[in-house]
Order: structure tokens, then C-alpha cells, then sequence
């Protein structure tokens, strides 16, 4: 059963603090992106890769925000230090990346929380 | 304008009647169309993708593309309970996608 997974699944921790999360794309999928939701804004897009390669960063707060994807396997996104106003769901999703295809499937995301 | 617009809803149907939920769009050159559903406290979960004009019937679920007036729609037949939750479009704009804001859909039994 193919699936993305994230960890962790719920993070409370202080503001100032640093935060990273982690997610494993699907197997053989070659697209990663890392997306916020909030109520208020609804689900915004922070970064996006195709082979491990950043291509789109320009929604990320480049002060504190920063993606890496050290192998195929695994995609990271660093907060530090963290704000309240960072809290939010943090969920990554993987495509295969075909010209004709730009399916994307979601991990379960990572519920932060900033105090 | 948005690039892509849904009402929000909420949309309140009857147990067994269709639902049917809309999206426009503003960038006509998107090729790649998908409707994803979200329950309350979950990830989205792709459940159509259509990529030419007309209707893609999958089940219980088809989604319709109209380029030409820029909106595509999804009509759930036979609402069930089970299918309430936040209706996401997500069009193509190159690589990425752009996702509306969602409409909320309630099967009321």
C-alpha cells in the first residue's frame, strides 16, 4: 500500500524553538511538495522539488523556513526559530511527475503547535 | 480574482440526492483538473482527475471540464453521509497546483 508518511504527527513546542518535519514520498514518485493549511488561508504551498531538486520556494518565509531533500526517500522542512503564527497543519505530497500528469497524494500531515 | 474559485458552502443535500459542486478557473492554458475531498481532521484524498472536455464518471462520482467557459464541476449521485466533508479543485498552473478554498458538502440523513 503506497502512501506517504510523515513524522511527527502532532508537535507542541515553544516559540523560538526549532522545528523540522519529515516526510517519505511514495516510491518512485519524483515530485515532493510541502504545503501549510490554516482556516484563514486555506491550503498555500511552500516549496516543491522534482528529483530532489528545489524548483519553487517562493512560498516560504526565507528567514526562518527552509526545505531540503537529502535523498529520494526523504524530504525535510525546517523551522527555526519557530512563531505562533507558524502554527498550523504541515502536510507533503508526492507526484509522479509525468509531463501529462500532475497527480499529487498526500501524507497525513503534521498538526504544529507554537506557544 | 482568484485562480481558482469555489463556493464555500456550506452545501446541505438530502441523503440520495446529488450534490453537485462547482470551481472556476483563470488560467486557460491549465490542462490538469482534479477534485480532492477532506474530511475534518484528515489529509486530502485525490478522488477524480480529468483532463479533456466533457464528463469522466467514476462510481458514484463525475466530474465535468468545459475549457471554453473555464469551470469544472463535480455531481455526487446518490449522496451518501459518508461523502460529507471539504471538496477541494485543484487545477494545473505548470508544475504545481493551485487549490481553491473548498466547498463544505452536508448529507443530511
Amino acid at each position: 500500500d503506497a502512501r506517504v508518511t510523515q513524522t511527527p504527527r502532532h508537535k507542541v513546542t515553544e516559540m523560538g524553538q526549532e522545528v523540522t518535519m519529515r516526510c517519505q514520498p511514495i516510491l518512485g514518485h519524483n515530485t515532493v511538495f510541502w504545503y501549510r493549511q490554516t482556516m484563514m488561508q486555506g491550503l498555500e504551498l511552500l516549496a516543491y522539488f522534482r528529483n530532489r531538486a528545489p524548483l519553487d520556494d517562493s512560498g516560504m518565509p526565507k528567514d526562518r523556513f527552509s526545505a531540503e531533500m537529502p535523498d529520494a526517500t526523504l524530504a525535510t522542512l525546517k523551522i527555526q526559530p519557530s512563531e505562533p503564527r507558524d502554527s498550523a497543519v504541515y502536510f507533503c505530497a508526492s507526484g509522479s511527475g509525468g509531463f501529462s500528469s500532475y497527480e499529487q497524494y498526500f501524507g497525513p500531515g503534521t498538526r504544529l503547535t507554537v506557544t | 480574482q482568484k485562480e481558482v474559485e469555489q463556493n464555500s458552502g456550506p452545501l446541505s443535500v438530502p441523503e440520495g440526492a446529488i450534490a453537485s459542486l462547482n470551481c472556476t478557473y483563470s488560467d486557460r492554458v491549465s490542462q490538469s483538473f482534479f477534485w480532492y475531498r477532506q474530511y475534518s481532521g484528515k489529509s486530502p484524498e485525490l478522488i477524480m482527475s480529468i483532463y479533456s472536455n466533457g464528463d469522466k464518471e467514476d462510481g458514484r462520482f463525475t466530474a465535468q471540464l468545459n475549457k471554453a467557459s473555464q469551470y469544472v464541476s463535480l455531481l455526487i449521485r446518490d449522496s451518501q453521509p459518508s461523502d460529507s466533508a471539504t471538496y477541494l479543485c485543484a487545477v494545473n498552473k505548470g508544475n504545481k497546483l493551485v487549490f481553491g478554498a473548498g466547498t463544505i458538502l452536508r448529507v443530511k440523513s
